[in-house]
């Protein structure tokens, strides 16, 4: 079974422009998480997707959005890009395991440069 | 609320030491807990998990144990390797399949 895809894995963008992200989960896995990791924030929680809707957001301002497409893959889009949103962001598809609680495999992540 | 705390690192040992990572979380009910690994330029694997108090996960020669009495999940190992260095995050469900992660304790392991 292929893994969790996501592209591109780097990324330089200036101050003020927008990115897009995309996550290619494994197959048969309908949710779709984004996270983002920051060596002061550490791992924090962005948005879910769960079969094209959004079921859970993170405390991140609204210029972080999101999207599902019908066959699971996702995008996420960061507008009117910061120096601070310099990060790696990493994408998980989940399933519930055997015995219960959320099974969750992780992209490599594109690695963003504000600049 | 939700909180996972972690061992602050970095931790170094030398092959065969014996690790732990401690882990501690705050709960309402009995969450997952779960231990990943991150390997250098890597996205993070699932090492371990438990879903329920008394419950102990294993991998790899880790095992952790969820208990509820202390509200723990440490992270052990009985003889590490060099190939074990990386980054170990604790993490517990919060709600529909999203995770509290803690901070990450770097682990290296030296020859």
């Amino acid at each position: 079974k292929a893994g969790v895809t996501q592209t591109p894995r780097y990324l330089i963008k200036t101050r003020g422009q927008q990115v897009t992200l995309s996550c290619s989960p494994i197959s048969g896995h309908r949710s779709v998480s984004w996270y983002q990791q920051t060596p002061g924030q550490g791992l924090q929680f962005l948005f879910e997707y769960f079969s094209e809707t959004q079921r859970n957001k993170g405390n991140f301002p609204g210029r972080f959005s999101g999207r599902q497409f019908s066959n699971s893959r996702s995008e996420m889009n960061v507008s009117t890009l910061e120096l601070g949103d310099s990060a790696l962001y990493l994408c998980a598809s989940s399933f519930t395991g055997t015995g219960g609680g959320t099974e969750a495999f992780f992209g490599q992540g594109t690695r963003l440069t504000v600049v | 609320g939700n909180s996972v705390t972690q061992m602050e690192g970095p931790v170094t040992l030398s092959e065969e030491a014996f690790l732990t990572i401690n882990c501690t979380y705050t709960a309402t009910g009995y969450p997952s807990l779960f231990w990943y690994v991150q390997y250098p330029g890597e996205g993070l694997q699932l090492l371990l998990k438990a879903t329920k108090a008394d419950d102990k996960g294993s991998n790899k020669g880790f095992e952790a144990t969820y208990r509820k009495e202390t509200t723990s999940f440490h992270l052990e190992k009985g003889s590490v390797q060099v190939s074990d260095s990386a980054v170990y995050f604790c993490a517990r469900e919060t709600g529909a399949n999203n995770l509290f992660f803690g901070t990450g304790t770097r682990l290296t392991v030296i020859p």
